[in-house]
């Protein structure tokens, strides 16, 4: 099946710098990966996703890119505040049938 | 997301005793999943369900079991079988037809007595 790797597992920044996060996949056809944001004792909310016909796309202060020959994407943010700190989660799935989880980035922002 | 339902938000299990979690969405969402979550790891597939009676295996399904009788509602059964049952449960949905994300409950939070 596929597998999902993440790193770092947890990244501390100051306040206005960028952060990225970065996953690994290893299924070839994996073509959709979302990312979530969780905070403490709280539901994953969707942040951005990717389907696997686009390099890259931003949503304000976020952005997410895409290389399928390398099978690697990552999470990008901008301007970080302080309720960016939480934990993030990337993923990976073909067709939505099943999703693959990374294991988690804790991110810190220091005001 | 308001349109998904998990309860109770805590639970406790005695030795020997199944507990079942319950999830209800209103989200008219055909798939939906359950996940386990340990500290320090990412979510692992249980069960997941792509239409009403039909259900598949995840990754860590042993000690579980599902139904899925109607369109909005997917409970988890933690039986006695399942040894380490201490986790942060939660339970998605998402629209059929692929490459739709994935919308989750606030979590059911279960400890052993």
């Amino acid at each position: 099946g596929e597998n999902v790797e993440q790193h770092p597992s947890t990244l501390s920044v100051q306040e206005g710098d960028s952060a990225v996060i970065k996953c690994t996949y290893s299924d070839s056809a994996s073509n959709y990966f979302p990312w979530y944001k969780q905070e403490l004792g709280k539901r994953p909310q969707l942040i951005i996703d990717i389907r696997s016909n686009v390099g890259e796309k931003k949503d304000q202060r976020i952005a997410v890119t895409l290389n399928k020959t390398a099978k690697h994407f990552s999470l990008h943010i901008t301007e970080t505040q302080p309720e960016d700190s939480a934990v993030y989660f990337c993923a990976a799935s073909i067709l939505g049938n099943q999703f693959y989880f990374g294991t988690g980035t804790s991110l810190t922002v220091i005001p | 997301d308001g349109g998904i339902t998990q309860s109770p938000k805590y639970l406790f299990r005695k030795e020997g005793q199944n507990v079942t979690l319950s999830c209800e969405q209103n989200l008219n969402h055909d798939a939906m999943y359950w996940y386990r979550q340990d500290p320090g790891q990412g979510l692992r597939l249980i069960y997941y369900s792509q239409i009403v009676n039909d259900f598949q295996k995840g990754d860590i399904a042993e000690g579980y079991s599902v139904s899925r009788e109607k369109k909005e509602s997917f409970p988890l059964t933690v039986t006695s079988a399942q040894k380490n049952p201490t986790a942060f449960y939660l339970c998605a949905s998402a629209e059929q037809g692929g490459n739709q994300p994935q919308h989750f409950g606030d979590g059911t939070r279960l400890s052993i007595l």
